[in-house]
């Protein structure tokens, strides 16, 4: 199995642009998570979905940032307008139903200039 | 509310050296527990986890032990190398399943 797939692995941008994080999760794993992690906050969690359909997005900081699941082999998180303080790693994470483990992907730096 | 508190670092040891990392959890439900590890411009990845109380997890020479009564899952390691330089962080699930909580990281640096 390829694991959790994430693109782009970095990804530098101005200030005010647009930008969309995509993942591909591991095969026939129902559950996915958005994570960001930052030396500051650490690693919080922005959003899960199960089944395509999200679940909890308490952890999304504002109305800039949205995420999607359209199927069950992808989803994107954008951020628009980005800001210098969105610069951080953001990775994707799966899991099976009925299991806890998750199985992260290699994470997208983001640095917004 | 769940939540999970572990030790600031960095721990920095000498090759060899014994390794211990606290961590103490709170949970409204009956957690299972997990220590995750993150190795440079990687991903986290399971090391070890235990599902319920007196359980010991175990792998690639470190362990930690559910302790219940004082709601702790400290990690340990016998005898550290350089390659176990790294980050690592311990996870409750709370007791309700998918949704992981995780403590803030320990940052481990071993010297040679």
């Amino acid at each position: 199995d390829a694991g959790v797939i994430q693109s782009p692995r970095h990804e530098v941008t101005e200030m005010g642009q647009e930008v969309t994080l995509r993942c591909k999760p591991i095969s026939g794993h129902d559950y996915l998570f958005w994570y960001r992690q930052t030396m500051m906050r650490g690693l919080e969690l922005l959003i899960y979905f199960n089944n395509n359909v999200p679940i909890d997005d308490s952890g999304m900081p504002e109305d800039r940032f949205s995420a999607k699941m359209p199927n069950a082999s992808f989803s994107t998180l954008k951020i628009q307008p980005s800001e210098p303080r969105d610069s951080a790693v953001y990775f994707c994470a799966s899991s099976p139903a009925g299991a806890n483990r998750q199985y992260f992907g290699p994470g997208t730096r983001l640095t917004v200039t | 509310g769940n939540s999970v508190t572990q030790m600031e670092g960095p721990v920095t040891l000498s090759e060899e050296a014994f390794l211990t990392i606290n961590c103490t959890y709170t949970a409204t439900g009956y957690p299972s527990l997990f220590w995750y590890v993150q190795y440079p411009g990687e991903g986290l990845q399971l090391l070890l986890k235990a599902t319920k109380a007196d359980d010991k997890g175990s792998n690639k020479g470190f362990e930690a032990t559910y302790r219940k009564e004082t709601t702790s899952f400290h990690l340990e390691k016998g005898s550290v190398q350089v390659s176990d330089s790294a980050v690592y962080f311990c996870a409750s699930d709370g007791g309700y399943g998918n949704k992981l909580v995780f403590g803030a990281g320990t940052i481990l640096r071993v010297k040679s």
